[in-house]
């Protein structure tokens, strides 16, 4: 059975770095073609793709947010870990730490979700 | 504004038949075979129902399927159980530039 699952502060000030960890079960971030990511949803808003992180360390990020994202992996503790700088009440969101095989465009397994909020 | 175009709200009556549509462009739905749909009853983790336009995953009940024509792509529920009332949201390929599209959400009522 695989599960991820998302931590990390629930409140950040403006100005200030997310630091979100996704734990996750069930496979390994070292069989090739697995990745894990990041996607997001503000309140009343579209879903958002924000990174990925590959078996083999290739990481891509929205081209969007691409300067205020840094995706790593601790393979040894099956962990994964999103880095957001300069947070914004527009940054307020769901965050929600998913599965994605190489080569495909979706998220096969989800975690719950951790809602952030941004304010001072 | 999403990049993808989803209705608000969807309805119908239990053993009945929904459709969704998820609208795009050539840049994203009509240029690629690789929209996906995803269940999310709140509070629960979002769960992957159809890939590649067409495809379910394991375990998913034959009752969902999808479709594409042109920029738009569509979801089907037959025979509908209270368990479908969810949000469903597609997502599509947008090119190797970019992770992916999703919609905004439609939400699933059964009367």
């Amino acid at each position: 059975q695989i599960t991820l699952k998302e931590s990390g502060p629930t409140l950040v000030k403006p100005t200030q770095t997310l630091t979100l960890t996704c734990t996750f079960s069930g496979f390994s971030l070292s069989t090739s073609t697995v990745g894990v990511g990041w996607i997001r949803q503000p309140p009343g808003k579209a879903l958002e793709w924000l990174a990925v992180i590959y078996w083999d360390d290739d990481k891509r990020y929205s081209p969007s947010l691409k300067s205020r994202l840094t995706i790593t992996k601790d393979t040894s503790k099956n962990q994964v870990v999103l880095t957001m700088t300069n947070m914004d009440p527009v940054d307020t969101a769901t965050y929600y730490c998913v599965r994605r095989r190489g080569g495909t465009s979706w998220a096969d397994s989800w975690g719950q979700g951790t809602l952030v909020t941004v304010s001072s | 504004q999403s990049a993808l175009t989803q209705p608000p709200s969807a309805s119908g009556s239990p053993g009945q038949s929904v459709t969704i549509s998820c609208t795009g462009t050539s840049s994203d739905v009509g240029g690629y075979n690789y929209v996906s749909w995803y269940q999310h009853h709140p509070g629960k983790a979002p769960k992957l129902m159809i890939y590649e336009v067409t495809n379910r995953p394991s375990g998913v009940p034959d009752r969902f399927s999808g479709s594409k024509s042109g920029d738009t792509a569509s979801l089907t529920v037959s025979g509908l159980q209270a368990e479908d009332e969810a949000d469903y949201y597609c997502s599509s390929y947008a090119g190797s530039s970019n992770l992916g599209v999703f919609g905004a959400g439609t939400k699933v009522t059964v009367l």
